[in-house]
């Protein structure tokens, strides 16, 4: 079983259109975090919810939109996609936000924007 | 600010051999978490070993080490007996012990073994 997954592995898509990736946790962690990866292999947090209420919000673009539905899950929508925005995206959890709590990250999607 | 820096890109080791991967910081926090993560060709992330600032003992895990200089701010991950799986990029991350859970990675370090 899957403990933290994403959909898609792959995407594909044209500039200024609109996608978006999900991602679910079946840990039962109330924690949720999105973490960019760029071609030069430098991971940045994004943000982080917990309990479905945003903690971390760092200087992303607002056309980055995280939503979670409730505390299993966590997506990520991106509004009028740019070049620069190709990038592998993970998604991770935690039981919680202590830091001394292990990160479960997902197997990354690998957005290409053409 | 917390920063993280790995120096060296790329490193090799022959197969059975040991090889230490270097990682420096700098923070002003007293009290925080430092983690080896590798990224094998999967893609996934898997946390390889993990350090209490507060401890003075280095952390270990099977054929996993690391030398800990508080004083220094380093904190290199040594493997032992290097296996063919351990061919990935490593990354060095710190996290502080208050605050929002945000680790901050290093740029990683992509190891070869060599069969």
């Amino acid at each position: 079983d899957t403990a933290v997954s994403q959909t898609p592995k792959y995407l594909v898509t044209q500039m200024g259109n609109d996608k978006s990736i999900k991602c679910e946790q079946n840990l039962g962690h109330d924690t949720m975090y999105w973490y960019k990866q760029d071609s030069k292999k430098f991971l940045k947090i994004m943000f982080s919810y917990n309990n479905k209420e945003l903690i971390i919000n760092e200087t992303v673009p607002n056309r980055f939109s995280p939503k979670s539905p409730d505390k299993a899950h966590l997506n990520l929508h991106i509004n009028s996609l740019e070049l620069g925005d190709s990038a592998v995206y993970f998604c991770a959890s935690s039981l919680g936000q202590q830091s001394n709590e292990k990160l479960f990250f997902g197997s990354g999607t690998q957005l290409s924007v053409l | 600010a917390q920063t993280v820096t790995q120096s060296q890109p790329e490193m090799s080791v022959q197969e059975a051999e040991t090889v230490t991967l270097s990682c420096t910081y700098d923070t002003s926090e007293n009290n925080y978490y430092l983690f080896w993560y590798k990224q094998p060709p999967s893609r996934q992330m898997i946390l390889v070993i993990r350090q209490e600032a507060y401890k003075q003992q280095n952390a270990t895990e099977n054929r996993f080490s690391v030398n800990f200089q508080k004083a220094a701010k380093s904190f290199s991950l040594k493997i032992s007996d290097s296996q063919l799986g351990d061919t990935a990029m490593y990354f060095c991350a710190f996290m502080k012990q208050t605050g929002a859970n945000n680790l901050f990675f290093g740029t990683g370090t992509r190891l070869t073994v060599i069969p």
